[in-house]
């Protein structure tokens, strides 16, 4: 069990331009999440897979965002034209659901993004 | 959406005390954790508990969910223990997943 990794620890970017960041879950997992964190708040749910399904993602902030988990392993979060108040962590978890409908989250370190 | 509040916002103790943090929702839930970010940002799964009572060396749990609160206790603390304590919990009904509480800020004082 390596954990969640995600990459890069750091992105800086210019607005208007766009950015992806990858995340790799703990590898039987099935489920995979992200979510954004501002300063001083709690994450905030944006989206989530199970297997190679993106089961809800009505909580992406707009259409700039996008996320995608091809082969039901990694992921990646895109966000498109970039804007200043897009910078925060963008923190990915992935679980194991069971049979008893049990879920435990386990995060990755997170993704910085300030956008200048 | 689900109403996740948490008290105390601050907590300032000295090392070895013990505390008890807490957690109020607003909606029955099948899914309530807890989870400590450390200063460097990594968060830390410490209870899967959406009901019951579980304890996990110096730290222990109750939520009660037909009363909608959950408690957090660390006891005998550590400089180790600073950080935020996040409460998270996900609604019997609906689409939401895990929304987290604005977080318990305990500092731990050698």
């Amino acid at each position: 069990d390596t954990g969640v990794s995600q990459n890069p620890r750091h992105k800086i970017t210019k607005r208007g331009q766009n950015v992806t960041f990858r995340c790799d879950p703990i590898s039987e997992h099935n489920r995979l999440y992200w979510y954004r964190q501002t300063l001083g708040q709690g994450p905030e749910f944006l989206t989530y897979f199970q297997n190679e399904a993106q089961l809800e993602k009505s909580r992406l902030l707009s259409d700039r965002f996008s996320a995608e988990r091809p082969k039901g392993s990694f992921s990646t979060l895109e966000i498109q034209r970039t804007e200043q108040g897009d910078s925060a962590m963008y923190l990915c978890a992935s679980s194991l659901i069971g049979r008893t409908g049990d879920e435990k989250l386990f995060f990755g370190s997170g993704t910085q993004l300030s956008v200048l | 959406g689900i109403q996740v509040e948490q008290s105390p916002p601050d907590l300032i103790l000295q090392e070895g005390a013990n505390s008890t943090l807490r957690c109020n929702f607003s909606d029955s839930v099948n899914n309530l954790q807890w989870f400590h970010q450390n200063p460097w940002g990594q968060l830390i799964n410490l209870f899967y508990i959406p009901s019951g009572t579980k304890q996990n060396g110096r730290l222990s749990a109750t939520t009660v969910a037909t009363e909608r609160y959950s408690l957090l206790y660390i006891s005998s603390s550590q400089t180790t223990d600073s950080g935020v304590y996040f409460c998270a919990v996900e609604p019997d009904f609906g689409n939401e997943k895990l929304t987290f509480g604005t977080g318990t800020r305990l500092t731990i004082i050698p």
